[in-house]
């Protein structure tokens, strides 16, 4: 089983739409929870950073962890075409693991 | 500007040859990573570092050489011996080992 798994997509929606982004995961262990946002030919970037269960806001931005089932999200409410990017989830506890990437285009 | 900085952003080897990809950053972070990204596979994790003068192997260390003389500096030698060196890679930095990690712009190396 592996450690993580992320739906690569691609994804694409109208300018808008909420847009939801998901990842599992295996480790128990995993004790943060963080998103990239990486566009083409580009060093990800840092978007969200959490530990805890429940949902953190910032912006149009939403992460929500799960830690009972597993799982951690994305929401982009109102996306923009500016937000077509590569999205990966990242966890960390005593080794850092990223998700494979999803694939986002919002067309205008 | 804190951050941190990669250099060159392209790059070509002929085969058999030996490059180095520069990887600076002046965030103060005591740990530096390197990552091969290929299309539809991800980061993949080459060689880490936590302190000055120490680095381990990653996932996927054959073929390529680092070394941490300076806190700042990490730089990564790709050599001849990496059969597939064609990729995007990116540095990363972090406070600490497994704490967040922020990414260099990265370079993307072609072999002719």
């Amino acid at each position: 089983q592996k450690e993580v798994e992320q739906d690569p997509g691609p994804l694409s929606v109208p300018e808008g739409a909420i847009v939801s982004l998901n990842c599992t995961y295996s480790n128990s262990a995993f004790q943060y929870f963080m998103w990239y946002r990486q566009y083409s030919r580009k060093g990800p970037e840092l978007l969200m950073y959490t530990y805890s269960s429940g949902n953190k806001e910032d912006g149009r931005f939403t992460a929500q962890v799960d830690k009972s089932s597993k799982y951690i999200s994305l929401f982009i409410r109102d996306s923009q075409p500016s937000d077509s990017a590569t999205y990966l989830c990242a966890f960390t506890g005593n080794q850092f693991y990223f998700g494979t990437g999803t694939s986002l285009t919002v067309i205008p | 500007d804190g951050g941190i900085t990669q250099s060159p952003k392209y790059l070509f080897r002929k085969e058999g040859q030996n490059v180095t990809l520069s990887c600076e950053q002046n965030l103060n972070h005591d740990a530096m990573y390197w990552y091969r990204q290929d299309p539809g596979q991800g980061l993949r994790l080459i060689y880490y570092s936590q302190i000055v003068n120490d680095f381990q192997k990653g996932d996927i260390a054959e073929g390529y050489s680092v070394s941490r003389e300076k806190k700042e500096s990490f730089p990564l030698t790709v050599t001849s011996a990496q059969k597939n060196p064609t990729a995007f890679y990116l540095c990363a930095s972090s406070i600490l080992e497994n704490n967040e990690q922020f990414f260099g712009p990265g370079t993307r190396l072609t072999v002719l």
